[in-house]
């Protein structure tokens, strides 16, 4: 299995422009989760998805951060309009959430650095 | 809601050193507890976890965590560091909401091997 995969892995925008981050997560798994991690605020949950439904959203900072999971195999992370307050490294996870002690497969990262 | 503290930030060892990275937990009822590690520029990999079998866990790469219900804690040893466990090591805690499940990680320990 490839993993989870992510795209792009770097992304270099200017306040204000719209940002789309990508995620296609472990084929057979039925959650994905978004995270973004800086040095100040260590790793934070944004969103998390079951069976393509969005179940949690309670840690998108703002409305210019949306989610979608439009089928079983991909994911979008949409900033508009970014800000330079945005640039961090965004993960994405997967896991065949069955219980609790089921673990989560992260994918390499998007490192996002809004100028 | 859960939540796991890590103790120090940061973490020097020599190599041939013990390497104990500490980690309490909150929990109203018996948790699922895991440690992830974070090589540089990479996402984070399952090093082991607790899942309410053996209270000590064997991990990969030689790690080993005790579950010790008494103290809340779950930390993580290594009995030799070697040159590439330098990495920064995140303890985290699986929440039920609803239905679904969610992990809830701390803030980091990064550590330093020291030749």
């Amino acid at each position: 299995d490839a993993g989870v995969i992510q795209s792009p892995r770097h992304e270099v925008t200017e306040m204000g422009q719209e940002v789309t981050l990508r995620c296609k997560p472990i084929s057979g798994h039925n959650s994905l989760f978004w995270y973004r991690q800086t040095m100040m605020r260590g790793l934070e949950l944004l969103i998390y998805f079951n069976n393509n439904v969005p179940i949690d959203d309670s840690g998108m900072p703002e409305d210019r951060f949306s989610a979608k999971m439009p089928n079983a195999s991909f994911s979008t992370l949409k900033i508009q309009p970014s800000e330079p307050r945005d640039s961090a490294v965004y993960f994405c996870a997967s896991s065949l959430l069955a219980s609790g002690g089921d673990e989560q497969f992260f994918g390499p990262g998007t490192r996002l650095t809004v100028l | 809601a859960q939540s796991v503290t890590q103790l120090g930030s940061h973490v020097s060892v020599s190599e041939g050193a013990l390497v104990l990275l500490r980690c309490n937990y909150s929990s109203s009822v018996p948790p699922y507890l895991f440690w992830y590690v974070q090589y540089p520029n990479q996402g984070l990999q399952l090093l082991l976890k607790y899942t309410s079998a053996a209270t000590l866990v064997k991990g990969i790469n030689g790690f080993e965590a005790e579950f010790k219900k008494s103290e809340t804690s779950f930390h993580l040893t290594k009995p030799s560091a070697h040159m590439s466990d330098a990495a920064e090591y995140f303890c985290a805690v699986s929440e039920k909401g609803g239905s679904n499940y969610k992990l809830t990680f701390g803030k980091g320990t990064l550590l330093t091997v020291n030749p």
